[in-house]
């Protein structure tokens, strides 16, 4: 089955901790995402990614880095400089942008805790 | 400024209660509108894409349409399964590539 699998599921970071949440796509495509989704606001774009080895900000990149080596593959690093993880964080794909906006597809979410 | 903005937040229906839930967009030249289904801790789901003013598309009790300044999500005779967040996005060029513009999203709950 085609899809996209996040893991892990919850993830609990000490302070002054780099963590990092990991994103793997099967479908072929180009583009991937990396979203934060807190209480009562949408979406928030943190990086986004259209091809191999070239990654662009998002809105609210401050505090986390993200590489992107493989198609496949498209990690989320979140840094001790984000003072606020705590949560839920979403990766996507896309087909390569075409005229009209591409359909972006979801993976199941990794769930962020301070301790 | 770009913006998309979803209505009501919550909505409670009791089931077999049709209603429609509304997304209005501020994004100019626009290139798709996405509805998605999200369940509690879950990534959202793909639900419908709609390119142009006029269309509509189908599934199950749910129906979207669009106009040149929002779009309606209509639910009909909805059950209990169908509660969700309802969440609407609209992609926006900046410098030759796309980001995508989240609503808030509409919480349904159907009670049986």
């Amino acid at each position: 089955d085609g899809g996209i699998t996040q893991s892990p599921k919850y993830l609990f970071r000490k302070e002054g901790q780099n963590v990092t949440l990991s994103c793997e796509q099967n479908l072929n495509h180009d583009a991937m995402y990396w979203y934060r989704q807190d209480p009562g606001q949408g979406l928030r774009l943190i990086y986004y990614s259209q091809i191999v080895n070239d990654f662009q900000k998002g809105d609210i990149a401050e505090g986390y880095s993200v590489s992107r080596e493989k198609k496949e593959s498209f990690p989320l690093t979140v840094t001790s400089a984000q003072k606020n993880p705590t949560a839920f964080y979403l990766c996507a794909s896309s087909m390569a942008p075409a005229p009209n906006g591409e359909t972006q597809y979801f993976g199941p979410g990794t769930r962020l805790l301070v301790l | 400024e770009d913006q998309v903005t979803q209505s009501p937040e919550a909505l409670r229906l009791q089931e077999g209660e049709s209603s429609s839930l509304n997304c209005s967009y501020t994004v100019s030249g626009l290139r798709g509108l996405f509805w998605y289904r999200q369940d509690p801790g879950k990534g959202p789901e793909f639900l419908f894409t709609l390119y142009s003013a006029g269309e509509e598309k189908e599934k199950e009790r749910l129906k979207a349409t669009l106009t040149k300044k929002e779009s309606f999500l209509h639910i009909t005779a909805p059950k209990p399964e169908d509660s969700a967040t309802y969440l609407c996005a609209v992609p926006k060029v900046t410098s030759g590539t796309y980001k995508y513009i989240f609503g808030t999203g509409t919480r349904l709950k159907v009670l049986a």
